[in-house]
């Protein structure tokens, strides 16, 4: 069981736009920013989100990440093929001293 | 560029020991807090260990405070996670991670991490 909740998974047709969604709590979320990773499949993750809504250079500006009390989310418009990967929020946790996942939510594109 | 380099997995019994290394290079290793991170098989990420600039400050994760130990050595650019008392759970991909500056604010890189399988 995940400390930070997400749906196992979500789906989409190319060009459409597609939210995943993560729940903490005050001690995570509340307190501290959310980053998003992008796992496509047999490879490492890779930072795509961080600081709740920045992009690292060379993510394009079709991901986007929001923060609102203790709940992210992460939104990808004009969904494409490639964009199919796992996705995996993260934030710090006071209570726990450490870093806190999500358990993943698995993207089809249809 | 940025490179993490993970080495060190293998298959080994339950009860023992191994240490993983992660070499890095394309960035100044010391001014950066670096993290492991595991992935059992078909599961998601757990974050393991993280490990301050200077070595100074170490967290773990509760499942294995106590058996896993975080070092680096920044003469040599390298990061370690020496595993004891290894149990059938501790079975995952372990990925070595830099974090964007201190221990607390993100991976910014991963490396392709290396399978570490403990099995009798």
């Amino acid at each position: 069981q995940s400390v930070l909740t997400q749906p196992p998974s979500a789906s989409g047709t190319p060009g459409q736009r597609v939210t995943i969604s993560c729940s903490g709590s005050n001690s995570n979320i509340g307190s501290n920013a959310v980053n998003w990773y992008q796992q496509l499949p047999g490879t490492a993750p890779k930072l795509l989100i961080y600081s709740n809504n920045e992009r690292p250079s060379g993510v394009p500006d079709r991901f986007s990440g929001s923060k609102s009390g203790t709940s992210a989310s992460l939104a990808i418009s004009g969904l494409q093929s490639e964009d199919e990967a796992d996705y995996y929020c993260a934030s710090w946790d006071d209570s726990l001293n450490g870093w806190v996942f999500g358990g993943g939510t698995k993207l089809t594109v249809l | 560029q940025v490179q993490l380099v993970e080495s060190g997995g293998g298959v080994v019994q339950p009860g023992t020991s191994l240490r993983l290394s992660c070499a890095a290079s394309g960035f100044k290793f010391s001014s950066y807090g670096m993290h492991w991170v595991r992935q059992a098989p078909g599961k998601g990420l757990e974050w393991v260990a993280v490990t301050s600039y200077d070595g100074s400050n170490e967290n773990y994760a509760d499942s294995v405070k106590g058996r896993f130990t975080v070092s680096r050595d920044n003469s040599k650019n390298t990061l370690f996670l020496r595993m004891n008392s290894l149990r059938a759970e501790d079975t995952a991909v372990y990925y070595c991670a830099k974090d964007g500056l201190g221990i607390k604010y993100y991976f910014d890189y991963w490396g392709q991490g290396t399978l570490v399988t403990v099995s009798s």
